[in-house]
């Protein structure tokens, strides 16, 4: 079951678009982590947070920003799309930082046209 | 520096065949826990196993069996008796004081 929501499923935008990222999840897991993956390659952390007020850029370079304001919600925001930002999007949750499991959403994949 | 190698980019068997998906890492902390995941072709990513860095023994999960061994750094996964099912890519992690840290993927497909 599903704990772990990611909104929209897919979605198609144009150039110079702004979009957020909505991921929400259920479990009261203070660890939250955006992940981008072209499908089946590997993956890039791009935000995380330790919980409400606390967010971290990851390895790629960010071109996109997060808020933690509750800690069922971390959404992802990007200012202006461009066709290079076309990937797949997964969130995830944790209870503990880096020794814990991390529970992944389905993900979002985003076409920039 | 962290890494985790997942040398095999992609393994094709078939059906019933057993087949060892590898997995090496570095790191410099002494505590850190290490991580399988398998992402089927619908594309969520699910949690196997985690296992710490004082716990070399290895595990058996029915058809799924890890071999952790701290001298060479390496947690390999192996399937036994492969099905169709366990098409996928898997990713080993690790976790350690500093970051979590993906390999790039294995992708295993088992032919009927």
């Amino acid at each position: 079951e599903a704990d772990i929501y990611q909104t929209p499923r897919y979605l198609v935008i144009g150039t110079g678009k702004k979009i957020t990222l909505e991921c929400s999840q259920t479990m009261g897991h203070d660890k939250m982590y955006w992940y981008q993956q072209d499908p089946g390659m590997e993956l890039h952390l791009i935000h995380y947070s330790y919980g409400v007020n606390s967010t971290e850029k990851g390895d790629l370079s960010s071109e996109s920003t997060v808020s933690r304001i509750r800690t069922e919600h971390f959404p992802l925001t990007l200012e202006s799309a461009r066709p290079s930002h076309t990937s797949q999007y997964l969130c995830a949750s944790s209870v503990g930082v880096w020794n814990s499991p991390l529970h992944f959403g389905n993900g979002t994949r985003l076409t920039v046209t | 520096a962290q890494k985790v190698t997942q040398a095999q980019t992609e393994i094709s068997v078939v059906e019933k065949e057993d087949v060892t998906l590898d997995c090496v890492y570095e790191t410099r902390d002494t505590t850190y826990y290490l991580f399988w995941y398998k992402q089927p072709p619908s594309g969520e990513l699910v949690f196997l196993i985690r296992r710490n860095s004082f716990d070399e023994q290895n595990e058996i999960s029915g058809r799924y069996s890890w071999n952790f061994q701290k001298s060479t750094s390496s947690f390999n996964f192996t399937i036994t008796a492969s099905q169709v099912v366990d098409s996928a890519v898997y990713f080993c992690a690790l976790g350690d004081n500093n970051d979590m840290r993906f390999g790039a993927g294995t992708r295993l497909t088992v032919k009927p």
